[in-house]
């Protein structure tokens, strides 16, 4: 069946602008998580959304970056104002609600800030 | 202290070789785990799930000791396509934690 997809694949932005990153989870999965890894870095936890629920932001670094989840399906993050320190890669990934559901991941999104 | 431990590495072994990672956690109330690979420059993907008992997968075998609060990855008869980070992976009930993953290259 269908994975994670994560569009675009590549974004180059300049510095300044806004970006929107897209996530379609797999049917059925009621969690999504964003996370960010920089070259060479561990995932770095942004934000989680689990049904109707509030999301977890905790891990939002600035009020530059937020997220939403329309329709309990397909999320967007969008990055207002982009810096270089964003540049990273941006996972997407999606689980079923129960404890012991392991993530799937999207390709991610390569963002690249000039 | 992190709530998700590895040793970073990185392992360089032979191929053929067993090899083993152990990571520990923090959080005596974790309820599952996991062990992902993550390839460069690509998404992380499932190896396997941890189960209380210990579980296996060709060749490989995963354990889970509660009492010490770590989990263990033993790779045997290795294979050059192994080279990857291996990352432990975490779960509570309010959230997943990832360890920052263990370098594993391995040499002809």
């Amino acid at each position: 069946g269908a994975g994670v997809s994560q569009s675009p694949s590549n974004k180059v932005t300049e510095k300044g602008k806004d970006v929107e990153l897209r996530c379609d989870p797999i049917s059925g999965h009621t969690a999504l998580y964003w996370y960010r890894q920089s070259l060479g870095q561990g995932l770095e936890f942004l934000i989680y959304f689990q049904g109707n629920s509030a999301p977890d932001k905790s891990g939002l670094p600035s009020d530059r970056f937020s997220a939403e989840r329309t329709g309990g399906s397909v999320s967007t993050l969008t990055i207002q104002r982009t810096q270089q320190e964003d540049s990273a890669v941006y996972l997407c990934a999606s689980s079923r609600r129960t404890g012991d559901s392991p993530l799937h991941f999207g390709n991610g999104t390569r963002l690249t800030v000039t | 202290r992190k709530e998700v431990e590895q040793d970073p590495g990185p392992f360089n072994v032979p191929e053929g070789a067993t090899v083993a990672f152990n990571c520990t956690y923090s959080n005596s109330a974790s309820q599952s785990f996991f062990w992902y690979r993550q390839d460069c420059r690509k998404e992380p993907k499932l190896l396997m799930s941890v189960y209380s008992s210990g579980n296996e997968d060709g060749r490989f075998t995963a354990q889970l000791n509660r009492a010490s609060q770590y989990i263990s990855l033993l790779i045997r008869d290795s294979k050059l396509s192994d080279s990857a980070t291996y990352l432990c992976v975490v779960k509570t009930a309010s959230k997943i934690i990832f360890g920052s993953g263990t370098r594993l290259s391995i040499r002809p």
